[in-house]
């Protein structure tokens, strides 16, 4: 149990659907991040949030929305996703600069 | 970019025998940090050294920064077949409020009895 739990841990939608990944932080970190882990690639990283303000947009399509309410809380809000899109969605945190916690991920799969 | 590219990207070996990884990058660096991930779960922080340090121990793991070659190694002494998994290691440069981190390909290992 790293305190970064993700949910849904599964979830399976067509490209016509719109969807959201939660993550949720128990450690008082400040900055949380998103990142995508495609099979044979390295880890993406998609989005950073430093006191619940963006400080990272690695290029990534507007079909991916992230949203952090707070410090405790991060979304990633999915719509019109394409199949290569299919992949393991990881959040992390950290209490600032150093070392990550990551949750479990959830697994995306699109139809 | 940053990203790290590990060494070999697959290793088998057995239990009691020693593991080492290697991890070359780019550009400089504030860290270098090594993960491991279990099939299909969020990685675990495994060790973290400083641009300025050259060598870190925790419990079996050993790791050595060069910055001069822009490379890292990691070593798992006395493996275990629970040491099974996939290796990263990840390159960091900070801003201050957070940690932006990139991650190589990874190397997986397999520990047999």
């Amino acid at each position: 149990e790293t305190g970064v739990t993700q949910t849904p841990r599964h979830l399976v939608m067509g490209m016509t659907n719109k969807k959201s990944l939660k993550c949720e932080q128990h450690l008082g970190h400040n900055a949380m991040y998103w990142y995508k882990q495609s099979a044979k690639k390295p880890l993406e990283l998609m989005f950073v949030y430093s006191l619940e303000e963006r400080v990272e947009n690695n290029s990534v399509p507007s079909r991916f929305s992230p949203e952090c309410p707070n410090s405790s809380h991060l979304f990633l809000h999915l719509h019109t996703l394409q199949p290569e899109d299919s992949a393991l969605y990881l959040c992390a945190s950290s209490p600032g600069a150093g070392e990550l916690f990551f949750g479990e991920g959830s697994r995306l799969t699109v139809l | 970019s940053q990203q790290g590219e590990e060494d070999p990207q697959a290793l088998s070996i057995q239990e009691g025998e020693n593991a080492t990884m290697n991890c070359s990058y780019k550009t400089s660096i504030n860290n270098l940090q090594w993960y491991r991930q279990n099939s299909g779960r969020g990685l675990v922080h495994l060790i973290l050294i400083r641009s300025n340090e050259r060598e870190k121990h925790s419990g079996r793991l050993r790791v050595t920064l060069d910055t001069s070659k822009k490379s890292s190694s990691l070593l798992i002494t006395a493996s275990r077949a629970a040491d099974t998994a996939s290796y990263f290691c990840a390159t960091g440069r900070n801003t201050g409020t957070a940690s932006k981190l990139t991650f190589g390909t990874g190397t997986r290992l397999q520990v047999t009895l």
